[in-house]
């Protein structure tokens, strides 16, 4: 089964500073889909950033990267210049590849404060 | 375009009652998921339609829970007898199809409580 651990149950970064946020997950799959979502207090979830674990280089979309390290089975959030509109619930998900139905498998989240 | 809607946003009722959720997908999209997210964790999956027929039902609970989608567009979710431990964001989302390229969109949730 896939499990997706998430270790930090808050986390807080002055505005315009960055900010990791980790993640780790099991599988014995070798190929997958990861991804971060966002959830602001509206709790419309919003993609931010999805990997393909077949993929060596590291996601990135503007101010937010990813570090993928698919040995270790970690997939860390790092987000830069942060405002205070980053201010929301993060998770990390996984999601099967070539499997139908594909439902995502979603880690516990991190409550992440911005600070003006 | 529009997203996923759901309704209501909240709904509260009393343990024992039974409740429908309803979830309106993106136009178009043949895949429909629900997911539930109670307090404190993140969303967990329930159940997804291809069409109208539900693929894969090995995330409801038990067999309180229920879900059609009868025209292969609106779903509504069905709660018999409900429990204060049913209180939940109950999530739904739809995709373009079942393919793995495909993004899931997800509606803003309605807010169960059970008293």
């Amino acid at each position: 089964a896939q499990t997706v651990t998430q270790s930090q149950p808050e986390m807080s970064v002055q505005e315009a500073e960055t900010v990791t946020l980790s993640c780790t997950y099991d599988t014995s799959e070798s190929d997958y889909y990861l991804f971060w979502y966002k959830q602001p207090p509206s709790r419309q979830m919003i993609l931010v950033i999805r990997q393909e674990a077949y993929k060596q280089q590291n996601a990135t979309e503007n101010r937010f990267s990813v570090n993928f390290q698919k040995a270790a089975k970690s997939f860390s959030l790092k987000i830069s210049d942060s405002q205070l509109g980053d201010a929301a619930m993060y998770f990390c998900a996984y999601r099967r590849k070539f499997h139908t139905g594909n439902q995502f498998y979603f880690g516990t989240g991190t409550s992440l404060t911005v600070i003006p | 375009g529009a997203g996923v809607s759901q309704t209501p946003s909240n709904k509260v009722t009393e343990k024992g009652k039974y409740v429908e959720l309803r979830c309106d997908p993106i136009s178009g999209h043949t895949a429909l998921y629900w997911y539930r997210q109670s307090l404190g964790q993140g969303p967990e999956f329930l159940i997804y339609f291809q069409g109208t027929g539900a693929a894969d039902d090995s995330g409801l609970p038990n067999d309180r829970f229920f879900a059609v989608r009868p025209e292969g567009s609106v779903s509504t979710l069905k709660i018999q007898r409900t429990e204060r431990g049913d209180s939940a964001v109950y999530l739904c989302a739809s995709s373009l199809g079942l393919a793995d390229t495909y993004e899931q969109y997800f509606g803003p949730g309605t807010r169960l409580t059970v008293t």
